[in-house]
């Protein structure tokens, strides 16, 4: 079994509309959740931190359920700039090393 | 503005070359890791290093070695290069869970 598993996609949507990406993970140890944005042929960069109580920041909503180890990204009102490759990324303990899903492409369109 | 660079963006090398790959932070962090990016295989970690003259291996160190003789610098050592090493290298550095990432170096080993 992976340790984190993504839907590779890729997602094609217009402009302005909702889309939804899932991760599953597979240590239940996992302490810290994140989801990183990677664009074309640049490296990754966090996005944001993702917490049980779930947390937005503008039209991104990211969730966290630790009974099910499921994580959810939610972008509102798609960009053309949004299109990326977000990766799903948890971590043991501070400092240790992330564990990156393989990433799901968003391919936002006119 | 934090930092990270790698030595070369691109490199170009022959099967049974030893290669070098260096990275730099200045940051003052204390972790730092290498990882290598691979389509469909997404990020993987190779080594890491959570202080000077300290080095852990990740999932692939096969064919891999690293020095860390200062805090800033992280060095990923190709002892002799082979064709499967042909791959996007990654690294980045950590104090608590966001690591910042260099611009990577393609290499390609012919």
């Amino acid at each position: 079994r992976k340790e984190v598993e993504q839907d590779p996609g890729p997602f094609n949507v217009p402009e302005g509309a909702t889309v939804a990406f899932n991760c599953t993970y597979s240590n239940s140890a996992s302490q810290s959740f994140f989801w990183y944005r990677q664009d074309c042929r640049k490296e990754p960069k966090l996005l944001m931190s993702v917490y049980s109580s779930g947390n937005e920041d503008g039209r991104f909503t990211a969730q966290l359920n630790r009974a099910s180890q499921y994580i959810s990204l939610l972008i509102r009102d798609s960009k053309l700039s949004d299109s990326a490759t977000y990766l799903c990324v948890v971590q043991l303990s501070a400092g240790t090393a992330l564990i990156f899903g393989k990433g799901t492409t968003l391919s936002v369109s006119s | 503005d934090v930092k990270v660079t790698q030595s070369s963006r691109y490199l170009v090398k022959r099967t049974g070359e030893k290669v070098f790959l260096e990275c730099v932070q200045d940051m003052d962090h204390e972790n730092m890791f290498w990882y290598r990016q691979d389509p469909g295989l997404g990020l993987r970690l190779i080594y890491f290093s959570y202080d000077v003259k300290m080095k852990e291996k990740g999932d692939i160190p096969e064919g891999y070695s690293v020095s860390r003789e200062k805090k800033e610098r992280f060095s990923l050592i190709l002892e002799s290069a082979s064709t499967n090493q042909t791959s996007m290298y990654l690294c980045a550095s950590s104090v608590h869970y966001e690591q910042y990432f260099g611009p990577g170096t393609r290499l390609t080993v012919t």
